[in-house]
């Protein structure tokens, strides 16, 4: 049980186009999901708080309209990439929270590469 | 912003060595406390999860400890095997809250 997904795994796109990243809570219900980032040889590195039904949190320096949560519903929330550069070539995390324990399931990363 | 640092940045050991992580916490309000295990390329396979309110956890070779008053945990692994062979992330949260990673630590495991 509690298992994450996330969809593509990978995408290599062009600069200045837009990229949709899926997370799925499979078997459980998630009000809140977090999305975190990696670059290479870092650790992760939280970007923002995504509360189903109600617009995310963003940690300080991570720009809201360049990277667009949505999170619909108990089980899925998006984040999107908007006029993606090479700088943002990176790992994609997200996690959703269990109430209750309070733990967190991660998903597999998605992997994006910008040219 | 709480911090949370991981000692040593990478480490090479022989096959059979014990070996000790370390970890450690500005913060001593801490929720609960994870140590992850990330391959290249990865993502990240939860190996231990402590609560505030324990003191260690067990998986097979694998002891995590926690010192919650110190900010301190440490991860033992036992008679280390090369497929141990990946980065050791530790993580703290606060109740409700997105975890807190370390850097991690890169472990190299040798035949």
């Amino acid at each position: 049980g509690a298992v994450v997904s996330q969809h593509p795994s990978w995408v290599i796109c062009k600069s200045g186009t837009s990229v949709k990243i899926e997370c799925r809570s499979l078997d459980f219900q998630a009000t809140t999901m977090f999305w975190y980032r990696q670059f290479p040889k870092q650790s992760l590195m939280l970007m923002a708080t995504s509360n189903e039904g109600s617009k995310a949190t963003y940690e300080q320096g991570v720009e809201k309209d360049k990277f667009l949560i949505n999170h619909a519903s108990l089980t899925l929330s998006t984040l999107t990439v908007t006029s993606a550069h090479p700088e943002d070539s990176s790992f994609y995390i997200c996690s959703a929270r269990v109430q209750g324990p309070d733990t967190q399931y991660f998903g597999p990363g998605t992997r994006l590469t910008v040219l | 912003k709480q911090e949370v640092t991981q000692i040593p940045a990478a480490l090479s050991v022989p096959e059979g060595e014990n070996l000790v992580l370390n970890c450690s916490f500005t913060d001593s309000a801490i929720y609960n406390l994870q140590w992850f295990r990330q391959d290249p390329g990865k993502g990240l396979t939860s190996l231990l999860l402590i609560q505030s309110s324990q003191r260690e956890q067990t998986s097979g070779r694998l002891n995590a400890s926690l010192d919650k008053s110190s900010g301190r945990s440490t991860l033992y692994i036992a008679a280390s095997q090369p497929g141990d062979s990946a980065t050791y992330l530790c993580a703290v949260t606060y109740s409700g809250y997105a975890l807190n990673f370390g850097k991690g630590t890169s472990l190299l495991v040798t035949p």
